[in-house]
């Protein structure tokens, strides 16, 4: 079956320090791209980063990384230097290549609050 | 940059009342998508659209229908409203294979 867990229902972090959100995912697909997205309490989703299943290297967009173990099926979001501004949902989601429509496959969500 | 635009943020309804929600989006995307968010569930898909007049079931289609006459606009449609349809709703866009963009939601009361 394809799916996302987030098994961190909440976090709290100190600003100014680094945390790590948790994704595993589970699917029989060879190709598949996994992203993360935020949700301010305003309600909008923010794409942040992307990771397809065949890319080399981590994908990293400014404070944001993707630590992505292929052999674990993890997809863990790092962000460095943490803000007031973080204080969000993120969800973790999963697009399968053999879906040609884009569809995503999202977790549960994980709920980070930054601490001043 | 890329707006997606849903017509409501919030909206109160009564259970048994047609309901509408209206998503546009100015990017000439080709995909569209409806998903409801609820705690502990994440972001479900309902129905989503590949193009004018064609349109998929997602994992929740129960109670739902769409619409997509235009390329640009994607209705999703509470025939019967019901309480168990008290949800956040989101509207999504996105070019093929591209990152999915997001409308502001519409937080859907069912009374």
């Amino acid at each position: 079956a394809q799916k996302i867990t987030q098994t961190q229902p909440g976090m709290f972090v100190q600003e100014k320090e680094a945390v790590t959100l948790d994704c595993t995912y589970d699917t029989s697909d060879p190709s598949y791209g996994l992203f993360w997205y935020k949700q301010p309490s305003s309600g909008e989703m923010i794409f942040l980063i992307y990771q397809g299943s065949y890319d080399q290297q981590n994908a990293t967009e400014g404070r944001y990384s993707l630590n992505f173990q292929k052999a674990r099926k993890s997809a863990n979001l790092v962000i460095s230097a943490s803000q007031l501004g973080d204080s969000a949902m993120y969800f973790c989601a999963m697009r399968l290549s053999s879906s040609n429509t884009g569809k995503l496959i999202f977790g549960q969500g994980t709920t980070l609050q930054v601490k001043p | 940059d890329v707006k997606v635009t849903q017509s409501s943020r919030y909206l109160v309804k009564r259970t048994g009342e047609k309901v509408f929600l209206e998503c546009v989006q100015d990017m000439d995307h080709e995909n569209m998508f409806w998903y409801r968010q609820d705690p502990g569930l994440g972001l479900r898909l309902i129905y989503f659209s590949y193009d004018v007049k064609m349109k998929e079931k997602g994992d929740i289609p129960e109670g739902y229908s769409v619409s997509r006459e235009k390329k640009e606009r994607f209705s999703l449609i509470l025939e019967s409203a019901s309480t168990n349809q008290t949800s956040m709703y989101l509207c999504a866009s996105s070019p093929l294979y591209e990152p999915q963009h997001f409308g502001d939601g519409t937080r859907l009361s069912i009374l």
